[in-house]
Parts: structure tokens; sequence; C-alpha cells
């Protein structure tokens, strides 16, 4: 079965360090990755995906099928990047998604 | 707004009453997904439909739960005899079910049972 790990529950840096948010996996097949992102009193959306590679809001995450992990980094971070972030993997194509326990990200000025 | 809308936001119940949710996808959405989530953790999938068909279910969703798309438009969550641990958020997503998808997610109905 498909599971997601997010080992820690609290990041707390200074505006402008790096941040590096950790999602490990378990799945059995070719892994599709995302990062969806809870900012304070707005719903769920979706951050960035694996295939896309692409940066979003300055952060970029790759997938390292080796050490089975899908970390978000960004090299500065910013006051308003202060949300609750959640690693999800779908098991397939356009099925559901099965979530880590998220973490919270703290950006202090 | 044109996003995924769930109604209620809030609901209070006694232990035992019965509780009906409703989401209303992105109309030009064919999958509906329900997810609940509690305190500390992130959403666990409870069920989904394409349009009107309920393609899977959760062993999390008890006898005492059942969701509903009668048109594969809105959707309802009812949960009967409600028991505190039924307490959370339930959120709502909506996709459009071709290729690599992005599902849309609603406010969430927090259900609190006391």
């Amino acid at each position: 079965a498909q599971r997601v790990t997010q080992p820690e529950k609290l990041l707390s840096v200074f505006k402008g360090a790096p941040v590096e948010l950790k999602c490990n996996y378990s799945y059995s097949g070719s892994p599709e990755l995302f990062w969806y992102v809870q900012y304070s009193r707005q719903r769920l959306q979706l951050l960035l995906r694996h295939i896309s590679r692409e940066s979003i809001k300055g952060f970029t995450a790759d997938l390292n099928k080796g050490e089975t992990s899908f970390h978000l980094k960004k090299p500065f971070a910013q006051e308003e990047d202060s949300a609750m972030y959640y690693c999800a993997l779908p098991p397939g194509a356009n099925s559901k998604l099965t979530f880590g326990k998220g973490i919270t990200l703290s950006v202090r000025p | 707004d044109t996003g995924v809308s769930q109604d209620p936001r809030h609901k209070i119940t006694k232990r035992g009453q019965n509780v009906t949710f409703r989401c209303d996808p992105i109309s030009e959405h064919n999958r509906l997904y329900w997810y609940r989530q509690t305190l500390g953790q992130g959403p666990e999938f409870l069920t989904y439909f394409q349009n009107e068909a309920q393609l899977e279910k959760s062993r999390l969703l008890s006898d005492r739960f059942s969701a509903e798309r009668p048109k594969g438009s809105f959707s309802t969550l009812e949960i009967q005899r409600t028991e505190q641990g039924d307490s959370a958020m339930y959120l709502c997503a909506s996709s459009t079910g071709t290729g690599l998808y992005e599902q849309y997610f609603g406010p969430g109905t927090r259900l609190t049972v006391t």
C-alpha cells in the first residue's frame, strides 16, 4: 500500500533563510507526487507536481527514486510562505490522494 | 465564486443525530472526492464518484456513512447516529478526471459531535 511520510510537524525559520520540507513515500510503481499548501483561512490548493518540473512561488521539488523522497525546497523563505504543507501521492491517474500528516512552516520576520 | 462549495461550513450536533453535508463541485468536473481531516492529520480519503457512479469507498467509511451523487453534479454525505469520533473537517474536492489531474478542494464542513 502507498504511504507518505512527513517526518517533521513544524519548521520555523527566519525570513531569507533556506527551507526544506521533507517528504518520503512508499509506493511500488512509478509515483506521481504533489505538494499541496493551505494558507491561513484558505482552502487546500495544489502548489506543485512532480511531473511538471516547475518552480512555483520559488519552490521546487525533485523526485529522488533512490531515496524515495520528494522534498520541497526554497532558497529564501518569505513571510507569506507561512502555511501548512502536505505531500500527496495518487496511486494512479485520476484517483484518490494519499496525504502525509503535513508540516507547518512558520517564517519569522 | 466558481470554485468547489460546501454547505454548511460548520455543524454542531448531538451524539446519535444524523447529519448531511452537501458539496457542489466545479461545473465541468466529473470526478468528486470526499476526504476527512482530523486534528494533526492530513486529509484521509473516504470515497469518490465519477459522474453519478461511486467508484471507490475507503474502509474508513463505516455503515453509518453514505454518499450520493444522484445526477452527477452535487453530492451529499450523510452520517447516521453520529459519534464523537466523527468530529472532523469533511473536505470535498473535484477534478476533470482526465490526464494528470488537479483536485480542487472546497472550504470544508467542520463537524462537532457533542
